[in-house]
């Protein structure tokens, strides 16, 4: 099973300012990483799918990077409407695991 | 227009078998798998099996002994059944279809409690 270490927890950011997010796998998994954002009593919802391939109607202001173990989220010019908690996903190999997820609150 | 939506008991004995179900509209179940993913309150998101386009299924083997998951193609809907059911069981359920083996739609999710 592929273990995903995702940090950090929770991060307090203004406006305007630039968000990163780290998840970390215990296994290669190539570029088969995807990131999800879950607003406050709503369904996750898949931002960036794998090969860091932006999802349609999602705004450029969100990006990743990364390649086997290592996986970056980053969310340039931070917006009030951004607040939520983020899940990174491994898809490379059963069993499907998430990060623990990162809780984003904007100041 | 891709739609999936849960629907089940929401309130549970422990014991008791859970039964779900996840309709769908906007696709086929012969064309795209739908996993079920559970949240605990308050806590994050675990994977808990899948039924794939073709029909076999995949389970996380912490509930594998006590989770099946089957369908109805022709009224697009999806099963979930879980024995033996715990406190910690409770939380939101919620089915996604797959594109692959990510999630690319979700449901609103089923909050289900398990308490005596």
């Amino acid at each position: 099973e592929t273990t995903v270490t995702q940090s950090p927890a929770s991060l307090s950011m203004a406006v305007g300012e630039k968000v990163s997010i780290s998840c970390k796998t215990s296994t290669d998994i190539d570029d088969d990483m995807n990131w999800y954002q879950q607003k406050s009593g709503e369904a996750p919802k898949l931002l960036i799918s794998e090969g860091n391939t932006l999802r349609p109607g999602v705004p450029s202001r969100f990006s990743s990077s990364g390649y086997g173990t290592d996986f970056v989220f980053t969310i340039n010019n931070v917006l009030l409407g951004d607040e939520g908690i983020y899940y990174c996903q491994q898809s490379d190999n059963v069993p499907f695991t998430f990060g623990s997820g990162t809780k984003l609150e904007i100041k | 227009q891709v739609q999936l939506e849960e629907s089940g008991p929401g309130l549970m004995q422990p014991s008791e078998t859970l039964s779900l179900t996840c309709t769908v509209s906007g696709f086929s179940l012969t064309s795209n798998g739908v996993g079920w993913v559970r949240q605990p309150l308050g806590k994050g998101l675990v994977w808990m099996g899948t039924i794939w386009a073709g029909g076999s299924t995949n389970y996380n083997s912490a509930v594998q002994s006590r989770l099946s998951i089957s369908r109805d193609t022709s009224k697009s809907q999806v099963f979930l059944k879980m024995n033996s059911l715990q406190p910690e069981d409770t939380g939101t359920y919620y089915c996604a279809r797959h594109e692959y083996y990510l999630f690319d739609y979700w449901g609103q999710g089923v909050m289900v409690t398990v308490s005596s």
